[in-house]
């Protein structure tokens, strides 16, 4: 069926280092992937997102990249500060299911 | 704009009870998601409704079921609680498929 794997499930990084958080979809039709963010008693929250047509898409200190052919796509998050501590999650989509398949989610800690 | 509000944000039942959830969305929003969020299972996809119609189901019995009404409100029926039911149910709400969904806080579900 459908699966989402999302690595590492667990990250540490000095304030000011880059992180790196991966996934790869099954379903070679998805084609939108969105990424959360979930602090402590919140929902997840939107952060960035990306469709199939395009590479890769930055937002200040986040960027995401696809890799179609092989099913990947990465968030990456430069400088990282305290306040980007949390569990971050990846999801994938495909027209006309009307559902979003999550990975697992990767707790960030930030280290000052 | 308020947010998505969930209603109750705790409950705690016994086995065999049943419950009822409530979610209202994001106003003019018309896309409501549902998912269960445990620690070992992450986020998983429960229904999604779009004008009261509901679009896709995920993986779980038959217990567990939604509506949505015309102001857009969704609700979610879990019915005879197992301990496993134990969980944070999250609300997301959209303009439309593959939009930003936007999260509510959750209701945590105690089972015992």
């Amino acid at each position: 069926g459908e699966n989402v794997e999302q690595h590492p499930s667990t990250l540490s990084v000095q304030e000011g280092d880059s992180a790196v958080i991966k996934c790869t979809y099954s379903d070679s039709a998805s084609n939108y992937f969105p990424w959360y963010k979930q602090e402590l008693g919140k929902g997840p929250q939107l952060i960035i997102d990306i469709r199939s047509n395009v590479g890769e898409k930055k937002d200040q200190r986040i960027a995401v990249t696809l890799n179609k052919t092989a099913k990947h796509f990465s968030l990456h998050i430069t400088e990282t500060q305290p306040e980007d501590s949390a569990v971050y999650f990846c999801a994938a989509s495909t027209s006309g299911t009307y559902k979003y398949i999550f990975g697992t989610g990767t707790r960030l800690k930030v280290l000052a | 704009k308020a947010g998505v509000t969930q209603t109750p944000r705790y409950l705690i039942k016994t086995r065999g009870q049943q419950v009822t959830l409530s979610c209202s969305p994001i106003s003019g929003h018309r896309s409501v998601s549902w998912y269960q969020q445990t620690p070992g299972q992450g986020l998983q996809f429960l229904f999604e409704y779009f004008s009261e119609t509901q679009r896709n189901k995920g993986n779980f019995p038959g217990r567990f079921s939604g509506r949505q009404f015309s102001n857009s409100r969704s609700e979610m029926n879990v019915s005879t609680l197992e301990l496993g039911d134990s969980a944070l149910y999250l609300c997301a709400s959209s303009s439309g498929y593959q939009e930003t969904q936007y999260f509510g806080p959750g209701t945590r579900l105690l089972v015992l």
